[in-house]
C-alpha cells in the first residue's frame, strides 16, 4: 500500500471548516484513499473513503486531486467532539481489509 | 455502522498471568478479523489477521506463541496474552470488515500487567 502523509497537528475553530490535508504521491491507480479517527482511549472510527471522485457523507467530504496525490477531508461545522487523531490511509480494496496506521494528524478543536 | 465489541474495556492481571481479550462482531458476520496494538503516543500496529477456523498469520516481530488467537466462529475471535509481563501493557484493538470497503473496530482493550 502507497505511503501517505501528514501533518503531525493543527487547530481549528468550532463552528468551522477543519480542512486536513493528505499526501499520497505514489498511489496506485487501483487503490483507495481511506480516512479513520481515533478519539482518546477509544477505537479507530471510520469517516470516508474513495477512489477518484469527491464524496461526502454525513460525517465529512473527501477532496481528491485530480491526479489522486493528494487529498483533503473536510469537516464542514467542527465541534469539540471531532478532536481527535486524523488517519489518512491508503490500500487497494479488497476483502482482506488489513490498514497500516501511519501517525496521523492530531486535530484540536477550540471554542 | 456495523458493530465490534470487545470484552474486556480495561484488566489489569500480575505479570506472569494469561489474559483473554474477546472481540465480537454484533450485527454481522467477519470471516476475517484484524488485532492491533497501541502504546501510548504512537499509532497503531498490526499484530495478527484472523480467520475463521484456520491459523493466524502475524505480522513480523510479534511472538505467536505468546499472543494466542482463535477464530473459531464468523462472530468471535479472541486474542490471549500468556504470560503477561509489564511491557504487554498496551492498548488491543481489534477490527472486523463487513463489506469490501469499510472495516469496524471494537471499542479497544486497556491492558495493565503489574
Amino acid at each position: 500500500d502507497a505511503k501517505t502523509t501528514q501533518p503531525t497537528s493543527m487547530d481549528c475553530a468550532e463552528g468551522r471548516a477543519a480542512n486536513l490535508p493528505c499526501n499520497h504521491s505514489t498511489i496506485s491507480g487501483n487503490e483507495y484513499v481511506y480516512w479513520y479517527r481515533q478519539i482518546h482511549s477509544q477505537g479507530p472510527q471510520y469517516i470516508i473513503h474513495g477512489l477518484k471522485n469527491n464524496e461526502t457523507n454525513e460525517m465529512a467530504s473527501l477532496i481528491i486531486t485530480e491526479d489522486r496525490k493528494s487529498s483533503t477531508l473536510i469537516l464542514p461545522h467542527a465541534t469539540l467532539r471531532d478532536t481527535a487523531v486524523y488517519y489518512c490511509i491508503v490500500r487497494v480494496g479488497s476483502n482482506d481489509y488489513k490498514l497500516s496506521f501511519g501517525a496521523g494528524t492530531t486535530v484540536t478543536v477550540r471554542a | 455502522g456495523a458493530v465490534v465489541s470487545q470484552h474486556p474495556s480495561w484488566v489489569i492481571c500480575k505479570s506472569g498471568t494469561s489474559v483473554k481479550i474477546e472481540c465480537r462482531s454484533l450485527d454481522f458476520q467477519a470471516t476475517t478479523m484484524f488485532w492491533y496494538r497501541q502504546f501510548p503516543k504512537q499509532s497503531l500496529m498490526l499484530m495478527a489477521t484472523s480467520n475463521e477456523g484456520s491459523k493466524a498469520t502475524y505480522e513480523q516481530g510479534v511472538e505467536k506463541d505468546k499472543f494466542l488467537i482463535n477464530h473459531a466462529s464468523l462472530t468471535l475471535s479472541t486474542l490471549t496474552v500468556t504470560s503477561a509481563h509489564p511491557e504487554d501493557s498496551s492498548f488491543y484493538i481489534c477490527s472486523a470488515s463487513s463489506r469490501v470497503n469499510e472495516a469496524f473496530f471494537g471499542q479497544g482493550t486497556r491492558l495493565t500487567v503489574v
